[in-house]
């Protein structure tokens, strides 16, 4: 499992695009990246994975460039809803899968 | 479809009490099962996995142990509580195949060791 570095922390304001950069220099060929959110007291849920370019689905955009070392989340016009944790895991996995620390998204009125 | 089933939802213990907490996955075979700890304020701590009956992997030793009887049950035990065993405890599963599979998880449970 590709090791990754993303920010502890982020503020931003309600209707603002947010971008959540993760850095994985190590990833490999036939790695995905996938990015979970985790709201207070749940689970995480799985919200996109991709493995180049350009995937979006109805909650958010992922974009990886050509080298693939880093990926960013793109979440447009966030509420106060999208305030939470957002982890990105690189893969295929082991049997062992672990989450580094993400980055706690806090959305502003 | 695919369902998890964790209980109960919370769970207020003494310290040196037991513990049982039970996770069930439906419509799937031979899934890999995870449990998690989520301290307050804190990322997620892979505790034990499974990628078949009776086989359990320890990641963090502790006085907590695992044990999958059947195919899609996996239950997390202690025989005393600690203070620190406190937290927000997730079973999860992905496909026995795994590849890039997503993580399910379940809904948790809140222990509150007193």
């Amino acid at each position: 499992l590709a090791k990754t570095t993303q920010p502890i922390s982020m503020d931003s304001y309600e209707g603002q695009e947010v971008n959540i950069t993760c850095s994985h220099n190590n990833i490999a060929t036939n790695d995905y990246i996938t990015w979970y959110q985790q709201f207070p007291s749940q689970g995480p849920r799985f919200i996109i994975q991709g493995y180049k370019t350009k995937v979006t689905n109805e909650v958010a955009s992922l974009f990886i460039p050509a080298d693939r070392k880093s990926s960013t989340l793109s979440l447009p016009r966030v509420s106060l809803s999208d305030t939470a944790v957002y982890y990105c895991l690189v893969g295929p996995w082991d049997d062992k899968i672990i989450f580094g620390k993400g980055t706690r998204l806090h959305i502003l009125p | 479809s695919q369902t998890i089933h964790q209980w109960p939802a919370t769970l207020v213990q003494p310290v040196g009490s037991p513990l049982s907490l039970e996770c069930t996955v439906e419509g799937t075979s031979n899934p890999n099962l995870y449990w998690y700890r989520q301290a307050a304020g804190r990322g997620l701590q892979l505790l034990f996995y499974s990628v078949g009956i009776g086989q359990i992997s320890s990641e963090v030793p502790q006085n907590l142990s695992a044990s999958r009887p059947q195919d899609r049950q996996f239950i997390l035990s202690s025989k005393k509580l600690l203070l620190s065993d406190s937290g927000f405890y997730l079973c999860a599963w992905i496909p026995r195949a795994g590849g890039n599979s997503p993580l399910h998880f379940g809904n948790g449970t809140r222990l509150t060791v007193t």
